[in-house]
C-alpha cells in the first residue's frame, strides 16, 4: 500500500519569498502524485498532478512540483509567495491501476502555510 | 454548474442520534468519495462509489453507511453517532477518464456531544 509523508506541519514564509513544501511517498513503482490546497473553511482544490513524462509539472496559481524518483519525493515550489497563498497544502498519491475501483488517493497529513508581511 | 455541494454545512448531534449527510455533484462524474478530516491526520477515506448502485469500503468505514441510488448523489449515514465521529466530512467526485483527479465539496463540520 502507498503512503505519503509531509514532514513539515507548519511553515511560515515572508510575502515575496520563495517556498518549498516537502512530500515523500512510499510506493513500489511510479505512482500518480498530486498537490491539493485547502483555504480556510473550504474544500480541497487541485493545484497540480504528475502521471508520467516531464518530471517538472506546472500547476495553477504559479505553483510547480518536481518528481524525483531517486528521492521518492514530489516537492511543491513557488518562487514568490503572495498573502493569498496562506492555506493548508496536501500531497496525495494514487496507485496506477487498470482495475476500476482501485483509484483511491492516499493523502498526507498536510502542511499549514502562514505568510507574514 | 455548482460542482460538488454538501448539505448541511454544520451539524451538532448528541451521542446515539442518527443523521445523513448529502453530497450532490452536477458534473456527471461516475466516482464519488466520502472522507473525514481530523487534525494531524489528513484526509481518510470512509467509503466510495464507482457508479450508481455500487459502494465500497475505504480506510475507516466503521460506524458509517452509504448509498448511491442516483448517479449525482452520494449519501453518508451515521446510525448511532459517537464523539469519535466529530470531524469535518468532505465529499469528492471524479470522472472515468481521469478518475484520480478528485473535485471536493466545501465540507460538513459535525460535532457529536
Amino acid at each position: 500500500a502507498q503512503s505519503v509523508t509531509q514532514p513539515d506541519i507548519h511553515i511560515t514564509v515572508s510575502e515575496g519569498a520563495s517556498l518549498e513544501l516537502r512530500c515523500n511517498y512510499s510506493y513500489g513503482a511510479t505512482p500518480y502524485l498530486f498537490w491539493y490546497v485547502q483555504s480556510p473553511g473550504q474544500g480541497l482544490q487541485l493545484l497540480l498532478k504528475y502521471f508520467s513524462g516531464d518530471t517538472l509539472v506546472q500547476g495553477i496559481k504559479g505553483f510547480e512540483a518536481e518528481f524525483k524518483r531517486s528521492q521518492s519525493s514530489f516537492n511543491l515550489r513557488k518562487p514568490s509567495v503572495h498573502w493569498s497563498d496562506a492555506a493548508e497544502y496536501f500531497c496525495a498519491v494514487g496507485a496506477p491501476s487498470s482495475r476500476f475501483g482501485n483509484e483511491k488517493l492516499t493523502f498526507g497529513t498536510g502542511t499549514r502555510l502562514t505568510i507574514i508581511p | 454548474n455548482a460542482g460538488v455541494t454538501q448539505t448541511p454545512k454544520f451539524r451538532v448531534l448528541k451521542t446515539g442520534q442518527s443523521m445523513t449527510l448529502l453530497c450532490a455533484q452536477d458534473m456527471n462524474h461516475e466516482y464519488m468519495y466520502w472522507y473525514r478530516q481530523d487534525p494531524g491526520m489528513g484526509l481518510r477515506l470512509i467509503h466510495y462509489s464507482v457508479g450508481e448502485g455500487t459502494t465500497a469500503k475505504g480506510e475507516v468505514p466503521d460506524g458509517y453507511n452509504v448509498s448511491r441510488l442516483k448517479k449525482q448523489n452520494f449519501l453518508l449515514g451515521l446510525e448511532s453517532a459517537a464523539p469519535s465521529q466529530t470531524s469535518v466530512y468532505f465529499c469528492a467526485s471524479s470522472y472515468g477518464t481521469s478518475r484520480y483527479e478528485q473535485y471536493f465539496g466545501p465540507g460538513t463540520r459535525l460535532t457529536v456531544t
